[in-house]
């Protein structure tokens, strides 16, 4: 069974600063992803980053990355010069093989709101 | 490229209604899921699809059927419909790890 835990449901950061939002994740499989995803207040959900299991390298796209301590089974979103756009919910989100299908199962979010 | 249409946008229904959410999808993606999103609770996944023919339950199919007669079409059947199906839900499609969303359906179960 796969779990993702989002222990921060709140966070505040100040505007061009940098923030990390933590995800920690159980899965007794070898092979899996791991994505972020963003859920501003208009609904939609947007994918930001990915990170493979047999990934050595952390993934980056643009101002975020992802900080992947396989051995701590961690997958934090660190988001560098905060912007008020960045007000939004986050997902941490995990895929594994599951019959044939890729399952993905989504942590419970941190809100994050940016102070100007 | 429209990407992953939903319809409607929002919808209230009563209690024992019956209705039908429409997924619709113009990247040839195998790959098709119904999720439903609670407050607290993050998304959960209602059906899935990994082909034209191919459907299965997720973790919380209770009250919900699917189909998918072609590639490009995955609706979501309410057959009988109760107040703790009131939720936002998403339809999405993939091709490798990377799931792309509709705009979601806003569903009120009165």
């Amino acid at each position: 069974a796969q779990k993702i835990t989002q222990t921060q449901p709140g966070m505040f950061v100040q505007e061009k600063e940098a923030v990390t939002l933590d995800c920690t994740y159980d899965t007794s499989d070898q092979s899996y992803g791991l994505f972020w995803y963003k859920q501003p207040s208009s609904g939609e959900m947007i994918f930001l980053i990915y990170q493979g299991s047999y990934d050595e390298q952390n993934a980056t796209e643009g101002r975020y990355s992802l900080n992947f301590q396989k051995a701590r089974k961690s997958a934090n979103l660190v988001i560098s010069a905060s912007q008020l756009g960045d007000s939004a919910m986050y997902f941490c989100a995990m895929s594994a093989l599951w019959g044939g299908y890729q399952k993905v199962t989504f942590g419970t979010g941190t809100k994050l709101q940016v102070i100007p | 490229n429209a990407g992953v249409t939903q319809t409607p946008k929002f919808q209230v229904l009563k209690t024992g209604q019956s209705m039908t959410l429409q997924c619709a999808q113009d990247m040839n993606h195998e790959y098709m899921s119904w999720y439903r999103q609670d407050p607290g609770m993050g998304l959960r996944l209602i059906h899935y699809s990994v082909g034209a023919g191919i459907t299965d339950q997720g973790e919380v199919p209770n009250g919900y059927n699917v189909s998918r007669s072609t590639t490009e079409d995955f609706p979501l059947r309410l057959l009988s419909a109760a107040p703790s199906q009131t939720s936002v839900y998403f339809c999405a499609s993939s091709k490798g790890y990377e799931q792309y969303f509709g705009p979601g359906t806003r569903l009120t179960v009165t």
